[in-house]
């Protein structure tokens, strides 16, 4: 059964620090990785999708790279902001199917 | 392009009552997936429908259930509801095809259940 782990569980730091937040798997049989952003009492929206052939996709201040045979995906932050706090989630879609199965998150804080 | 929308966006119910929610997918998306989100358990996957049909489904019980509309349109239901039922459902949808699996999220339902 997949199991998705994000560590830490809540970060906080410094306006204009860069930050790796990790996602770990334990099934490498994915068909992609999603990282995704919630704020609170909200949807969530989209960051970065990596497919399985893929190693790393670049979005602005965002770089996510997947490392499928090692389980292991990051999120790279760089020059983070105010508004980057936030819940991140990372989901993977397994081979087998089409549900996305979510870690628990990281909880961001970003002081100014 | 609008995004994905979900009616309503609150609902307060009784135990023992039922509830139906709404989604309306990305034009073009004909994939729609429901998920669950509560504090405890975090965001589980319900079942996901594709052109009318169901093609996958997440470990909950009968009470939960789905449609899809032929315009891609997709309904939720959830009968004799009970206190644990209250959580954000999120509504996902995606072209549903293996070269696009991507989803986008709609900004959800909060049900709370008394």
């Amino acid at each position: 059964k997949q199991e998705v782990t994000q560590i830490p569980a809540a970060l906080s730091v410094p306006e204009g620090e860069n930050l790796v937040l990790n996602c770990s798997f334990t099934d490498s049989a994915i068909y992609n990785l999603q990282w995704f952003r919630q704020d609170p009492g909200k949807g969530l929206t989209s960051l970065l999708l990596i497919q399985s052939s893929q190693r790393e996709q670049t979005s602005g201040r965002l770089n996510a790279s997947l490392d499928k045979s090692s389980g292991r995906s990051t999120l790279y932050i760089a020059a983070s902001q105010p508004g980057d706090s936030a819940t991140y989630l990372c989901a993977v879609v397994n081979q087998a199917g089409t549900a996305l199965i979510f870690g628990k998150g990281t909880t961001l804080s970003v002081s100014s | 392009k609008a995004g994905v929308t979900q009616t309503p966006r609150y609902l307060i119910k009784t135990r023992g009552q039922q509830v139906t929610l709404s989604c309306s997918p990305i034009s073009g998306h004909r994939s729609v997936s429901w998920y669950q989100q509560t504090p405890g358990q975090g965001l589980q996957f319900l079942f996901e429908y594709f052109s009318e049909t169901q093609r996958n489904k997440g470990n909950f019980p009968g009470r939960f259930s789905g449609r899809q509309f032929s315009n891609s349109r997709s309904e939720m239901n959830v009968s004799t509801l009970e206190l644990g039922d209250s959580a954000l459902y999120l509504c996902a949808s995606s072209r549903g095809t293996e070269s696009s699996y991507e989803q986008y999220f709609g900004p959800g339902t909060r049900l709370t259940v008394t």
